[in-house]
């Protein structure tokens, strides 16, 4: 059965520092990985899919990695602004459509 | 473009009442999920849909819960009866193509409380 973990659980971070997001999943068989954004009392919001057979995907200050080997991703985010204070998700596609999702890291962003 | 509709936002209910969740997916999007997050459980998938035909129910928790696509532009969630432990925030979410090449939008979720 898929494992999904994020490290740390909590983060809190002063503006303007640069930060990884770590997420590990036990079983190497994925078909892509997805980066979700939750803030307080909405939806998940996605923000970077890297497919198995990708390395990394970028978005503006977003940049995601994938070792599908060794069962690991990163979420690395640069200049961490106010507005990044959410919960981050990761979550593996297990096939045909089926999300497993770590348990999230909630990152606080101070001015 | 509209994003995926739910309603209602919030729901109160008492145990025992039936409770019955919607869900508006993205027009074009032909994969509908319904999801429950807590705080012991996390995010977990209940069921999906493809082309309104229910593809894998093994999440739903039990036989008191139901859910129903009668087309391509609705979707149901039911809960009869209702008991306390079903207090959750309820998700939908959408996507299009095959083998989960596209990324699933989401709704902004139905926060449950069952006293």
């Amino acid at each position: 059965k898929q494992e999904v973990t994020q490290i740390p659980a909590a983060l809190s971070v002063p503006e303007g520092e640069n930060l990884v997001l770590n997420c590990s999943f036990t079983d190497s068989a994925i078909y892509n990985l997805q980066w979700f954004r939750q803030d307080p009392g909405k939806g998940l919001t996605s923000l970077l899919l890297i497919q198995s057979s990708q390395r990394e995907q970028t978005s503006g200050r977003l940049n995601a990695s994938l070792d599908k080997s060794s069962g690991r991703s990163t979420l690395y985010i640069a200049a961490s602004q106010p507005g990044d204070s959410a919960t981050y998700l990761c979550a593996v596609n297990t096939g045909f459509q089926k999300l497993v999702f770590g348990t999230g890291t909630r990152l606080l962003v101070s001015p | 473009d509209a994003g995926v509709i739910q309603s209602p936002r919030h729901e109160v209910t008492e145990m025992g009442q039936e409770v019955t969740l919607r869900c508006k997916p993205i027009s074009g999007h032909d994969y509908l999920f319904w999801y429950r997050q807590t705080m012991m459980r996390g995010l977990e998938l209940l069921i999906y849909f493809n082309n309104n035909v229910p593809i894998d129910d093994s999440g739903m928790p039990e036989d008191r819960f139901s859910a129903k696509m009668p087309n391509a532009s609705f979707s149901t969630l039911k809960i009869q009866p209702s008991e306390p432990r079903d207090s959750a925030v309820y998700f939908c979410a959408s996507s299009s193509g095959d083998m989960g090449g596209q990324p699933q939008h989401f709704g902004d979720g139905t926060r449950l409380s069952i006293l």
